[in-house]
C-alpha cells in the first residue's frame, strides 16, 4: 500500500492567519483526497485534488478558504485560509492508487485556531 | 445522495469475546463498495476490512469478518476474540462506482475493550 507523509502532524494557529498542509505519497496515485474531521465527529470530504487542475469541492467548501494544489501524481498541499477557531479540526490526506483499490489515509494534521 | 449510518455511538466488549457493529446504507447504485476503517487514538485511519457490492461472499481478514446483506444494505463487522488493541473508532464508508472515489462515512462508533 501506498506511504503517505502528512506534515506537520499539529500546529497551533493564530485567528486570521493561514496554514499550509503537505501530503506526499512514495508513488505516483490516480486521485488524492482532503477531508476534514471535527472534534468527536466523522470524516467529511472537502475536495478532490486534480493533478494539473482546480480541485473539485464538495458543498459546503470553497476554493477562496481552502485552495488547494496538486502540481503532480505524488504531492498535494491545502490551505487553510483565515483561519477561525471554527477551523480547529483534524485534516486528512487519502489517495485512491487505483481504481478497484481502497483508499488509504496519511496521520492527520491536528489544528487548533486560538 | 447516498448516506451510511452507525446506530451505536459506543459498544463494549470484554477481551477474548466477540462484538458485532452496525452499519446501514442508502444508495441507488448497483455498483459499490463498502468499508470499515479504525481510527485509535493515534488518529490514523487503518483500513480493517472491504467488500465489493458484486460479492455475495462475505469478505473476512483473520479475526475481522462482515454481514453484508445487499438487500437489506446492511453492512455489519464482526470482530472475534476481541484484543485491548481492538479499541478505537471504526467507521463505516461507503464508496459508489462512479463516484470516482469519494467516500461517504458513517458517524462512528467507539469501542472500549474490558480486560
Amino acid at each position: 500500500s501506498a506511504v503517505i507523509s502528512q506534515k506537520p502532524s499539529r500546529d497551533i494557529c493564530q485567528r486570521g492567519t493561514s496554514l499550509t498542509i503537505q501530503c506526499q505519497v512514495d508513488s505516483q496515485v490516480t486521485m488524492m483526497f482532503w477531508y476534514r474531521q471535527q472534534p468527536g465527529q466523522s470524516l467529511t470530504l472537502i475536495a478532490t485534488a486534480n493533478q494539473g487542475s482546480e480541485a473539485t469541492y464538495e458543498s459546503g467548501f470553497v476554493i477562496d478558504k481552502f485552495p488547494i494544489s496538486r502540481p503532480n501524481l505524488t504531492f498535494s498541499t491545502l490551505t487553510v485560509s483565515n483561519m477561525s477557531p471554527e477551523d480547529s479540526s483534524i485534516y486528512l490526506c487519502s489517495v485512491l492508487p487505483g481504481k478497484n483499490q481502497p483508499q488509504h489515509f496519511g496521520d492527520g494534521t491536528r489544528l487548533s485556531i486560538l | 445522495a447516498q448516506t451510511v449510518t452507525q446506530s451505536q455511538p459506543e459498544m463494549s466488549v470484554q477481551e477474548a469475546e466477540t462484538v458485532t457493529l452496525s452499519c446501514t446504507y442508502d444508495t441507488s447504485e448497483s455498483d459499490y463498495y463498502l468499508f470499515w476503517y479504525k481510527q485509535p487514538p493515534s488518529r490514523q485511519m487503518i483500513l480493517v476490512i472491504r467488500q465489493e457490492a458484486y460479492k455475495q461472499q462475505n469478505a473476512t481478514e483473520n479475526r475481522f469478518s462482515v454481514n453484508f446483506q445487499k438487500a437489506a444494505k446492511s453492512f455489519s463487522l464482526k470482530i472475534s476474540d476481541s484484543q485491548l488493541g481492538d479499541a478505537a473508532m471504526y467507521f463505516c464508508a461507503y464508496r459508489g462506482g462512479t463516484s470516482y472515489g469519494k467516500l461517504t462515512f458513517g458517524q462512528g462508533t467507539i469501542l472500549t475493550v474490558h480486560p
